[in-house]
């Protein structure tokens, strides 16, 4: 069992350009979560996903922020011309639908950079 | 709106010595608390959960308490080692409809031998 799978584990942008993130949620967990951990924060909800849905989104900033989980293939976080303020590890989370009695399983992150 | 505190932000310890990390939430309707470990430049890992109806779980030297009418949790480390440096993340999670999970900023722990 793999668990969570984060790709790139680095990633460097310019200013302006697209970032794409991608999650494979560890085997039998439906359910898959995101969350960035900005420099000397505390780790915040982005977004919340099933397979070809988005069920809470309350935590993802309106403009430029974008999330999938597609019936095939890894769920993506997208951001549109980034900013030096979008530097921070985004981490992934899956769950089974019964996560209140098996919690939460994270992947190892992306480090955005921002240049 | 839920908030959670974890005191101390940083720890420094001799190897062996027993210690306690503490972690308090302002509303106690949760669901489960998880507690994690960070290594620098790496991911999280699960270390205890404890559902809102149990008072602890332990797993090898770890024993994690839960005071939910009181909004508190401690993660008690038994006989430290070095390996065990690492920055210790509380969460609550607020219900099965409520998904997101609700950080503290952490303690850092190390440990010296």
């Amino acid at each position: 069992n793999a668990g969570v799978m984060q790709n790139p584990r680095h990633l460097v942008r310019r200013r302006g350009q697209e970032a794409r993130l991608r999650c494979s949620p560890m085997k039998g967990h439906s359910h898959v979560y995101w969350y960035r951990q900005l420099p000397e924060e505390g780790l915040k909800f982005m977004v919340y996903l099933q397979k070809e849905n988005i069920i809470d989104e309350s935590g993802m900033p309106k403009e430029r922020f974008s999330a999938e989980f597609p019936k095939e293939g890894p769920s993506i976080l997208r951001i549109q011309q980034v900013v030096r303020g979008d530097s921070a590890a985004y981490f992934c989370a899956s769950s089974s639908p019964d996560r209140g009695r098996y919690g939460y399983t994270f992947g190892s992150g992306t480090r955005l950079t921002v240049v | 709106k839920q908030e959670v505190t974890q005191i101390p932000a940083a720890l420094s310890v001799p190897e062996g010595e027993n210690l306690v990390l503490n972690c308090s939430f302002t509303d106690s309707a949760i669901y489960n608390l998880q507690w994690f470990r960070q290594d620098p430049g790496k991911g999280l890992t699960s270390l205890l959960l404890i559902q809102s109806s149990q008072r602890e779980q332990t797993s090898g030297r770890l024993n994690a308490s839960l005071d939910k009418s009181s909004g508190r949790s401690t993660l008690y480390i038994a006989a430290s080692q070095p390996g065990d440096s690492a920055t210790y993340l509380c969460a609550v999670s607020t219900g099965q409809a409520g998904t997101a999970l609700i950080f503290g900023k952490g303690t850092t722990l190390s440990v010296s031998s």
